[in-house]
């Protein structure tokens, strides 16, 4: 079975500055997705940002990109020129591609990210 | 375009009683999973529906359960409720499943045993 690990319980960061959030996880297969989300106060899950485990270029959305380290199994977000609204709980998770119709996402334990004004 | 909107947001049941909770996906999406948040055992996925067809269970007990219907609302069904199935309860809608599609979650329903 398949684990996502996010060891940084709580992070804060200075407005305007860059954070990284960290993420590994276990998996045997060499197919899959991974996906950064943002849990707001409202509850609703946001994707941020996501990546295809073939693909060896790391993904970029504006101010968000990631560090794809498929050997080390690390999928590290950083935010460039944090803003207040990015305070939020970011999930990092996985999600098979072994069976080409499954829409099961695997989860991290969160990491809830600060922002100082 | 409307989003995912679940179904009561709010709910309180007592022990033993059985609840079902309600999701309307993106109009346009066939599937729709569900997931269980509590602070303790995080984000736990609970069934994924397409077509009408559970395709996939997560690791809970039979008391769990859900349905689609042809409109791909679905409905989640817990019964012979416990104080530990207090939680908030996720759904998410995509297009259709697997890949790296989008998949679209609504606020929750936040439901507490009492």
């Amino acid at each position: 079975a398949q684990t996502v690990t996010q060891s940084q319980p709580e992070m804060s960061v200075q407005e305007a500055e860059t954070v990284t959030l960290s993420c590994t996880y276990d998996t045997s297969e060499s197919d899959y997705y991974l996906f950064w989300y943002k849990q707001p106060p409202s509850r609703q899950m946001i994707l941020v940002i996501r990546q295809e485990a073939y693909k060896q270029q790391n993904a970029t959305e504006n101010r968000f990109s990631v560090n794809f380290q498929k050997a080390a199994k690390s999928f590290s977000l950083k935010i460039s020129d944090s803003q207040l609204g990015d305070a939020a709980m970011y999930f990092c998770a996985y999600r098979s591609a072994k069976d080409g119709r499954a829409q099961k996402l695997v989860f991290g334990q969160g990491t809830r990210l600060t922002i100082n004004p | 375009k409307a989003g995912v909107t679940q179904t009561p947001r709010y709910l309180i049941k007592t022990r033993g009683q059985q609840v079902t909770l309600s999701c309307s996906p993106i109009s346009g999406h066939r599937s729709v999973s569900w997931y269980q948040q509590t602070p303790g055992q995080g984000l736990q996925f609970l069934f994924e529906y397409f077509s009408e067809t559970q395709r996939n269970k997560g690791n809970f007990p039979g008391r769990f359960s859900g349905r689609q219907f042809s409109n791909s609302r679905s409905e989640m069904n817990v019964s012979t409720l416990e104080l530990g199935d207090s939680a908030l309860y996720l759904c998410a809608s995509s297009y259709y499943p697997g890949g790296n599609t989008e998949a679209f979650f609504g606020q929750g329903t936040r439901l507490t045993v009492v």
